[in-house]
């Protein structure tokens, strides 16, 4: 199966701009995670998503949006950037429940905000 | 809400020898998940091992194995045999039990490990 995908792997943007990032899951994983990774803050939770609806969403503002298809593939919306927003974002699909799961984490997209 | 933290920004060890890193975690849960990822220069996280709070027993992964002291709330990994690929910075996360893993990992600042060949 391929892994899990993300596009672009990097992005240049200057502030007050809004970028989409994407995320395709492996095939058949239902489950989409977003993590924002900045060397201040570490890896943080973003939002999860399951058959296309928002279960959970970190402490993140309203400006960090998603959405989930019914292909499984999620997108992060980001409005109005600010320049805390540069980071690495992950995407991860879930395999699997409790114990048995499984995250596949992504290659991530590099942001940057000028 | 839980906290993670691995006290070691860094750790140095020699190949084929053993190194143990740390991590704790503050919850007031009792039925949780622990987990360390790995991830390399290339930048895609892997998971290393995992461990389910309510089994006493230590995970095991081939060179890899935890000590789970929940009454502590500690959480350390040993690898065994250091190997050149095993360089890369090591995370270790929490997920409640509750709520079906939506509430998604909460991860430590990291640990990069070196391997001095």
């Amino acid at each position: 199966k391929a892994g899990v995908t993300q596009t672009p792997r990097y992005l240049i943007k200057t502030r007050g701009q809004q970028v989409t990032l994407s995320c395709s899951p492996i095939s058949g994983h239902r489950s989409v995670s977003w993590y924002q990774q900045t060397p201040g803050q570490g890896l943080q939770f973003l939002f999860e998503y399951f058959s296309e609806t928002q279960r959970n969403k970190g402490n993140f503002p309203g400006r960090f949006s998603g959405r989930q298809f019914s292909n499984s593939r999620s997108e992060m919306n980001v409005s109005t950037l600010e320049l805390g927003d540069s980071a690495l974002y992950l995407c991860a699909s879930r395999e699997g429940q409790g114990y048995q799961e499984t995250q596949y984490f992504g290659p991530g997209t590099r942001l940057l905000v000028l | 809400a839980q906290t993670v933290t691995q006290s070691q920004p860094e750790m140095s060890v020699q190949e084929a020898e053993t190194v143990t890193l740390s991590c704790t975690y503050d919850t007031s849960e009792s039925d949780y998940y622990l987990f360390w990822y790995k991830q390399p220069p290339s930048r895609q996280m892997i998971l290393v091992i995992r461990q389910e709070a309510y089994k006493q027993q230590n995970a095991t992964e081939n060179r890899f194995s935890v000590n789970f002291q929940k009454a502590a709330k500690s959480f350390s990994l040993k690898i065994s045999d250091s190997q050149l690929g095993d360089a890369a910075m090591y995370f270790c996360a929490y997920r409640s039990r509750a709520g079906g893993g939506a509430d998604g990992l909460t991860f430590g600042k990291g640990t990069h490990l070196i391997i001095q060949p």
